[in-house]
């Protein structure tokens, strides 16, 4: 099973600040990666597939790079509706998540 | 508009078994891979189990293997999770997903909690 970890688990910034996330696997899953957002109570929400390509309606100040192995999501500047915890997925093997990284108001 | 009900979710003992049930509207269901995937209290996602649109192709994560039965009806626009020999690690939010193409959930369900105690 392809293991993902995410870091740092949790994020402490302020509004208007960069966010990067990093999620590292276990082996090369290519560019087989997603990234969703969830907030609490919610289901999540696919923000970036395939490594860097955006959902439909998702703003352009996420995006997403990398590939085999390191993939980085970037908040460019954060609005008050991003903070929440962000999950990287992959799709090469099987399906596998991260166990998240909660981006927090600092 | 894409809409995935899903009910079923209850409160059962160890080793008990329960249905789960998805109901999909809005879009051409068996164009679509579909998912069960859990989230347990205060933890991250675990994908369970999918199911290919047409072709019946069928992947079970290891810890359900063997316990759980996932299956679709077309003609029905709905999905299903048959879930036997429960144990109280299956405890979560069982979500119901929608594939684009293969691995990417572009839809989710509200959640049904399954709960497995004494």
């Amino acid at each position: 099973e392809i293991v993902l970890t995410q870091s740092p688990a949790t994020l402490s910034l302020s509004p208007g600040e960069r966010a990067t996330l990093s999620c590292r696997a276990s082996q090369s899953v290519s560019s087989f990666l997603a990234w969703y957002q969830q907030k609490p109570g919610q289901a999540p929400r696919l923000l970036i597939y395939d490594a860097s390509n955006r959902a439909t309606g998702i703003p352009a100040r996420f995006s997403g790079s990398g590939s085999g192995t390191d993939f980085t999501l970037t908040i460019s500047s954060l609005e008050p509706e991003d903070f929440a915890v962000y999950y990287c997925q992959q799709r090469s093997n099987w399906r596998t998540f991260g166990q998240g990284t909660k981006v927090e108001i600092k | 508009q894409v809409q995935l009900v899903e009910s079923g979710g209850a409160l059962v003992k160890p080793g008990g078994s329960l249905r789960l049930s998805c109901e999909a509207s809005g879009f051409t269901f068996s164009d679509h891979y579909m998912s069960w995937i859990r989230q347990a209290p205060g933890k991250g996602l675990e994908w369970v189990s999918y199911i290919s649109g047409r072709t019946g192709n069928i992947y079970y994560a290891d810890s359900v293997k063997g316990r759980f039965t996932i299956s679709r009806d077309n003609a029905k626009n709905s999905l299903y999770l048959q879930m036997n020999s429960l144990r109280a690690e299956d405890t979560a939010v069982y979500y119901c997903a929608r594939e684009y193409g293969s691995g990417i959930v572009d839809f989710w369900g509200q959640g049904t909690l399954v709960t497995v105690s004494s």
